[in-house]
């Protein structure tokens, strides 16, 4: 079965550490998403690549990094630079414009 | 800015009850999507529509383009209903805007 699969599922980390969340999709899609939602607000758009080796900064890029080596995977990295990194965070892909967006399972993020 | 309005954000409702979910939007779109999300967290999508109207089961999504406006109808709703349902519109840039969502609790 086609999917998007994000790891982990809930993940823990110490204030200050960098983390790295997974996600991978074998739908084929060349555009891939991350998305961050907190309580109360809409999902917002944190880097988005339209294809293999390119990315663009969404609207609350600061303090993530992303790559794009492979057309199947796109992993996002929360570093220490990041706020409030507390989240839920959500991995999405399309075929192309104007096609459905096939979303990930999230990952919840707690920085202690 | 919100590029994306939903109403209402939060919504009651007795099992069997006709539900309407709103949603506005100001940007120039390719699509317009109905999503829903369970409390796990997960996201599925149940519409995209870029003109008229679409049935699914008990589920009825319509879009008026000149007035920029959406609605979700869930018919003879049931306490299974109960989720978030988020309206989010899809640009002609493959970019997406998204509604802060509506939550949704259907009461047996």
């Amino acid at each position: 079965d086609g999917g998007i699969t994000q790891s982990p599922k809930y993940l823990f980390r110490k204030e200050g550490q960098n983390v790295t969340l997974s996600c991978e999709q074998n739908l084929n899609h060349d555009a891939m998403y991350w998305y961050r939602q907190d309580p109360g607000q809409g999902l917002r758009l944190i880097y988005y690549s339209q294809i293999v080796n390119d990315f663009q900064k969404g609207d609350i890029a600061e303090g993530y990094s992303v790559s794009r080596e492979k057309k199947e995977s796109f992993p996002l990295t929360v570093t220490s630079a990041q706020k409030n990194p507390t989240a839920f965070y959500l991995c999405a892909s399309i075929a192309g414009a104007g096609n459905e967006q096939f979303f990930g399972p999230g990952t919840r993020l707690t920085v202690l | 800015k919100n590029e994306v309005e939903q109403s209402p954000q939060n919504l009651t409702a007795q099992e069997g009850e006709f539900i309407t979910i709103n949603c506005s939007y100001s940007v120039g779109i390719s699509a317009l999507h109905w999503l829903q999300q369970h409390p796990g967290g997960g996201i599925v999508s149940l519409f995209m529509l870029s003109s008229g109207k679409k049935k699914h089961g008990r589920l009825i999504a319509t879009i008026n383009i000149q007035e920029k406006h959406s609605s979700l109808h869930i018919t003879a709703s049931h306490p299974r209903d109960s989720a978030v349902y988020i309206c989010a519109v899809g640009s002609t840039g493959n970019q997406f805007y998204f509604g802060t969502g509506t939550s949704l609790t259907v009461i047996p």
